[in-house]
């Protein structure tokens, strides 16, 4: 079974540029998380995603980012305009809403996005 | 707000030597993770830790979780290079069903010396 996969791993823009982050998650997996790492920091949780439905945004930093999950599968993180301040490692998590595994979070291998 | 602190933020330890990865959290939670990650790879699930006294082992690695200390420990057992990588800890926030996120630690760097 295939497992969470992120594109691109890696992106360098600049400051002003939009970016947009790319989350397949794992098949059949109704939630889809996003979290972000930056420099020196914890991993924050930034929003919830139930199949298309936005169940929980409030770790979203502003409305510079928007995500969007339609029809369910995959989702994008989009950032525009970029900010210096936004550069840091993007994860993508998912699991199924019942069955094996519902209480763990997969996640993908992150994009590392630096803005300059 | 759910807070949760990890420590140490980094470990050098020789191989074959024990040590004890410590996560505090600051409000009760129904659920505990560990996770493993490797350079440039994904968070892997080591441990979910459910109750009151749960302890579970894999290989060398032994994760418990004592919820009226609201305190988690991962325990290396005769280390080996092979256990190098960062470690986290992660707290489940469940509000009545409104969200399920987690709330991560710092994350502590282990690196294991021949």
């Amino acid at each position: 079974e295939a497992g969470v996969t992120q594109f691109p791993s890696h992106s360098v823009i600049e400051k002003g540029q939009t970016v947009t982050l790319r989350c397949d998650p794992i098949s059949g997996h109704d939630n889809l998380y996003w979290y972000r790492r930056v420099m020196g920091k914890e991993i924050k949780f930034l929003l919830h995603f139930v199949k298309e439905s936005k169940q929980d945004e409030s770790g979203m930093p502003n409305n510079r980012f928007l995500a969007e999950r339609t029809g369910g599968t995959y989702s994008t993180l989009k950032v525009q305009p970029a900010e210096l301040e936004d550069s840091g490692v993007y994860f993508c998590a998912s699991s199924p809403l019942l069955g094996p595994g519902w209480d763990t979070q997969y996640f993908g291998p992150g994009t590392r996005l630096t803005v300059l | 707000e759910l807070k949760v602190e990890q420590n140490p933020l980094f470990l050098s330890m020789q191989e074959g030597k024990n040590y004890t990865i410590y996560c505090n959290y600051s409000t009760t939670s129904d659920r505990l993770y560990w996770y493993r990650q490797d350079p440039g790879k994904s968070l892997e699930s080591l441990f979910v830790l459910l109750s009151n006294g749960a302890v579970k082992q894999e290989g060398r690695l032994m994760a418990s979780l004592d919820t009226k200390a609201r305190l988690s420990t991962l325990h290396i057992t005769a280390a080996v290079h092979d256990l190098s990588a960062t470690y986290f800890c992660a707290v489940h926030m469940n509000y009545g069903g409104a969200t399920n996120k987690l709330i991560f630690g710092t994350g502590t760097l282990l690196a294991v010396q021949p």
